[in-house]
């Protein structure tokens, strides 16, 4: 069965603390690795998708990495507006169904 | 350029009854996906719709359907509502059938059941 699994659960950082987020993934046939940021009573906006391990991907402060277990999403120098919650979710087989870990709360203080 | 839209926002059901969500996808996009994000489970996989056809269901009783319409917007129908249906449902779109085309969200229809 495929699983994702994000780290930690709730992350707090000072603005300019950079820091990274983990997505650890086990699935089959990996189509594609996704991050999406959450605003509360929001849906789920994409931010990136990663195909194969080696890639790596930049919008503004945010960079996502892939390894063949793993995603990262490195946050350089947050800003209080990149609070949100981070979901990764993995693509499998032929299916078109994601996989979706249990999202990361990021809170930035000014 | 619209993005994908759902409605209502809000909707309040007792128990046994029966709710319809509704979606219409970005323009262009043929395939619609449904999630239930429930507090604390995360984004689970619900419908996928491309075409007019069902292909592929998560791990949901059969009490959840939907369809798909020619103009690719969708439904989602929930038959003999438990307290433990309460939860965000989301509908997702995306270009066609690539596994690996992003999946672009709308921000939910949030139901409640009493």
């Amino acid at each position: 069965e495929d699983q994702v699994t994000q780290s930690p659960e709730a992350l707090r950082l000072q603005e300019g603390e950079s820091s990274s987020l983990n997505c650890s993934y086990t699935v089959s046939g990996l189509r594609g690795l996704f991050w999406y940021r959450q605003d509360p009573g929001k849906g789920p906006e994409f931010l990136f998708t990663l195909y194969s391990a080696g890639e790596e991907k930049e919008k503004e402060r945010l960079k996502a990495t892939l390894t063949k277990k793993e995603s990262f999403l490195h946050i350089t120098a947050p800003k209080p507006e990149d609070s949100a919650t981070y979901l990764c979710a993995a693509g499998s087989g032929a299916n078109s169904k994601l996989t979706f870990g249990k999202g990361i709360t990021l809170s930035v203080r000014p | 350029e619209a993005g994908v839209t759902q409605s209502p926002t809000h909707l309040i059901k007792t128990r046994g009854q029966q709710v319809t969500l509704r979606c219409s996808p970005i323009s262009g996009h043929t395939s619609v996906y449904w999630y239930q994000q429930a507090l604390g489970l995360g984004l689970q996989f619900l419908l996928w719709y491309d075409e007019g056809e069902e292909r592929n269901r998560g791990n949901f009783p059969p009490r959840f359907s939907g369809r798909q319409f020619p103009n690719y917007s969708s439904e989602l129908n929930v038959n003999a509502l438990e307290l433990e249906d309460s939860a965000l449902y989301l509908c997702a779109s995306s270009l066609g059938r690539t596994e690996n085309q992003p999946q672009h969200f709308g921000d939910g229809t949030r139901l409640s059941i009493l």
